[in-house]
């Protein structure tokens, strides 16, 4: 089976701190993805990556970055915590798309606030 | 702007009831996914349809892709507690680098 993990089920940071969120996956993908998830707004793309040190911005990308250095790991960092950025963060890591096969694989899911 | 809109957004329904989700965009889409979402889990893939028109079963769940590609629907028969969460249909557009765009989300709860 495929494994999403993510460091974090709960997180709680204070406004301007400097907050990382990581994604692990063990299924050797080469894109992965960070979404974040609001009630009414389904899931938002923040940044993905086709592949390692590959990223792109996704459609809100402000106030975030990420980093792949490795295969495996896809890290979300929130620069200066806001609290607007309070969330649920979902990680999601695909095959590399061949014949329309999108199928993503989530992980559990980060609750962060930020007060 | 969102791409997909979802309707509706929230149901409660009893058990043995059926029920249809509706996923409506002005956008074309080359696929669309289903995904259901259980509380404090990530979504999960429950179906991909890829032409115009297609109809897919998965045990009481029922799934079309309008003829245009720019809609889908949902349809449960018999709903039991366990199809509680919830669903979000997920669209691929060609020459958008492969990403999905997502819908606003159903939340359905079937009690007993």
């Amino acid at each position: 089976d495929v494994k999403v993990t993510q460091s974090s089920r709960y997180l709680v940071k204070r406004t301007g701190e400097k907050v990382f969120l990581e994604c692990v996956q063990d299924m050797d993908h080469e894109n992965m993805f960070w979404y974040r998830q609001d009630p009414g707004l389904g899931l938002r793309l923040i940044y993905f990556s086709y592949d390692v040190k590959m990223k792109e911005k996704g459609d809100i990308p402000e106030g975030y970055s990420v980093s792949r250095e490795k295969k495996e790991r896809f890290s979300l960092i929130l620069e200066s915590a806001s609290t607007n950025q309070t969330s649920m963060y979902l990680c999601a890591s695909r095959k590399k798309v061949l014949r329309g096969d999108y199928e993503q694989y989530f992980g559990p899911g980060t609750r962060l606030t930020v007060t | 702007t969102q791409l997909l809109e979802q309707s509706p957004q929230f149901l409660s329904i009893q058990e043995g009831e059926n029920l249809t989700v509706y996923c409506n965009s002005s956008s074309v889409f080359s696929s669309l996914q289903w995904y259901r979402q259980e509380p404090g889990e990530g979504p999960v893939l429950l179906v991909t349809v890829v032409t115009g028109g297609e109809v897919k079963k998965l045990k009481r769940l029922t799934f079309q892709f309008g003829d245009a590609r720019k809609d889908s629907s949902l349809h449960i028969t018999a709903a039991q507690p366990g199809d509680t969460g919830l669903y979000l249909c997920a669209g691929a557009r060609t020459g958008t680098a492969s990403k999905l765009t997502f819908g606003t989300g159903t939340r359905l709860q079937v009690t007993l």
